[in-house]
């Protein structure tokens, strides 16, 4: 089962560009890689999904490397709302089981 | 509104006294998951479902049941709480399981969550 380790926590200021990396060593060849957000008192909220080289949307983007082994979600131009935890997860798709593992969350307070 | 909705929003109860708490969805969404979330751990499954009378073990079941006897509800049933089950609980629903091989955008709804203590 793929494990996920993020950075507890980041701090940015307004305006600039964040990466954020996830580790993901045992990640299986039919695993997608997903990030959310989580703000305080709610539901965590899809933000992206890939499986490999980029994704783009509106909020962010995603890096993949080849060897899929690691993941980088950037957030362009942050503001004070972008305040959240990150959690990325790796869906475990083998043998029927579709179990579901969550990183630890990586915690990004914005300055102004 | 398409949303998942989670009862009750609060608990506290004592151990040993058995309780549900029910999660429901509208988008008649295959999976759906139990989640707790404590400081530091982050967030981890507890069982999940891939359709009604399919459930399955996540990372931490012990201590807890589960029922999918209907597709859009799927209760998470604590039969003797215990003090280390206090939580903040939270239940998702997608289409199909997230990050499922060829598929893309499966992402997952989740509820309010349920902040329950055991005293």
């Amino acid at each position: 089962l793929a494990k996920t380790t993020q950075p507890i926590s980041m701090d940015s200021y307004e305006g600039q560009e964040v990466n954020i990396t996830c580790s993901h060593n045992n990640i299986a060849t039919n695993d997608y890689i997903t990030w959310y957000q989580q703000f305080p008192s709610q539901g965590p909220r899809f933000i992206i999904q890939g499986y490999k080289t980029k994704v783009t949307n509106e909020v962010a983007s995603l890096f993949i490397p080849a060897d899929r082994k690691s993941s980088t979600l950037s957030l362009p131009r942050v503001s004070l709302s972008d305040t959240a935890v990150y959690y990325c997860l790796v869906g475990h798709s083998g043998a029927g089981s579709y179990q579901l593992t969550f990183g630890k969350g990586t915690k990004l307070s914005v300055i102004p | 509104e398409a949303q998942v909705t989670q009862n009750p929003r609060y608990l506290i109860t004592v151990t040993g006294k058995k309780l549900t708490v029910t999660c429901s969805q509208n988008m008649n969404h295959e999976y759906m998951s139990w989640y707790r979330q404590d400081p530091g751990l982050g967030l981890r499954q507890i069982y999940y479902s891939m359709n009604v009378e399919v459930t399955d073990k996540g990372d931490v079941p012990e201590g807890y049941k589960v029922s999918r006897k209907e597709k859009r509800n799927f209760p998470l049933i604590l039969e003797s709480p215990s003090p280390n089950q206090t939580s903040l609980y939270f239940c998702a629903s997608s289409p199909y399981p997230p990050g499922l091989a060829g598929e893309w955008g499966y992402e997952q709804y989740f509820g309010p969550g349920t902040r329950l203590t055991v005293t």
